[in-house]
Formats: C-alpha cells, structure tokens, sequence
C-alpha cells in the first residue's frame, strides 16, 4: 500500500482554484509536517508548504497569498488549495511527509507520493 | 534561477566515483542542513542522505553526504547502472523562510 497518494482533478481552468487531497494511510497524522512539493519539466521542485496539527502552516513566501494547506485527521488527509492559477501552474503535484527542526534548520521529506500532473488550460 | 546551484550533468563508468556538488549561501547551506534526493525516470523523488550525511533507511554505505561551509556533496561509489538519474539537493533558506532545492543533476553512466 502507498503510504502517501495525490487525487484531484488534472485539468484546471485559467483563474480558477486547484484543490488536490492526500490520503496517508501509515503512520499518525497528528506526527510530522504535512507538504506540498511541486516540479515542472526539467526543473528542480519547488517547496509549496506545509501544516503541523499542532502549531498550523507555513507557506512558501511566493505563493503565500494563493495557497492554504488544510489538515483533517479523522480521514488521515491533507489538503491543498492553490487559487487563482495560471498556466504557470501547471506542474506535477506531490504530498510528502515532512521532518522539520529548529526552525529548519534540519529539514527533509520522506516519503513522497507518486505524484500527479495537474494542467491548468482552458 | 534556483538558489543552490547544482551543475546539469555528471558522468562515470561502472564502479568509478562519482562527486555531485551542491553550492548555497550562509542563508541556507552554511546555516542549515543539507537532503538530497533521488529520482529516477517518471517517479517521485526519493530521499538518499539527510542532515549532510545521515543516509536514509537502507542507502547503501557507497552514497555519502558532506557538507563545508555554503556547500555539500554527494558522493556515489562503484557506479551502477541503476544510479542513473536526476540528483536534487535542499535546504532551508533562513531569508527566503521557505525550503530550497538545486535546480538538479542528471547523473549519466557511461
């Protein structure tokens, strides 16, 4: 069994809201920094953010306005919510499970779900 | 532009030593530690070393990790066919308050 999974919709319109879900189905929720992490072709990821049961979420400085990552523990899923895309926004989507620390000072994501590709066109 | 800067593509024959490098700046690698990651063809990243050199559970003891000063290495041993793949580093950026990863290195065995 995948530890970790994306689903949602792959097609987005222009200005519209992406809203992706990961199920995790090892392990307690209520542990570790819930993330969101995205790639487009031939680049490097990009870290989107992540929520903490206990003390929230935090969000990547430039998408900040756009995005809100939401935690529901009684179906062991996460959520995000990215608004007003374009298609630059287009990009594969993964949840990961997050381990932060002081800070961030130490910082790493392990494991990943699969991904999954979300295009945003009209 | 990605803030830690990995060069494109690396090289080397079966069983040679391969060094990937990973160069920041004292807002990220020279104040927080470094990850890297794995990813193989049309899969999800993998995590290999984290904290500069504590591998992940099962690495083999021939990936290894440093980190000196603003920058980190990722040191793969004995080439093996199946290490061929892209090779991202991360950290945090105590400016930027985000997490940052290089802009990765396609690993090619000859």
């Amino acid at each position: 069994q995948v530890p970790l999974q994306e689903s949602g919709p792959g097609l987005v319109k222009p200005s519209e809201t992406l809203s992706l879900t990961c199920s995790v189905s090892r392990g307690s929720i209520s542990s570790y920094y819930w993330s969101w992490i995205r790639q487009t072709p031939g680049r490097g990821p990009q870290w989107i953010g992540y929520i903490y049961h206990s003390t929230g979420s935090k969000y990547n400085p430039s998408l900040k306005r756009r995005v809100t990552i939401s935690l529901d523990t009684s179906k062991s899923q996460f959520s995000l919510n990215l608004t007003s895309v374009t298609a630059a926004d287009t990009a594969v989507y993964y949840c990961a499970r997050g381990s932060f620390a002081a800070g961030g000072m130490y910082s790493w994501f392990d494991p990943w779900g699969p991904g999954l590709l979300v295009t945003v066109s009209s | 532009q990605s803030l830690l800067t990995q060069p494109p593509s690396a090289s080397g024959t079966p069983g040679q030593r391969v060094v990937i490098s990973c160069a920041g700046t004292s807002s990220n690698i020279g104040g927080n530690t470094v990850s890297w990651y794995q990813q193989l063809p049309g899969t999800a990243p993998t995590l290999l070393i984290y904290t500069n050199d504590q591998r992940s559970s099962g690495l083999p003891d021939r990936i290894s990790g440093s980190k000196s000063g603003t920058s980190a290495s990722l040191a793969i041993s004995g080439l093996r066919s199946e290490d061929e793949a892209h090779y991202y580093c991360a950290a945090w950026d105590d400016s930027l308050k985000a997490v940052v990863f290089g802009g990765g290195t396609k690993l090619t065995v000859l």
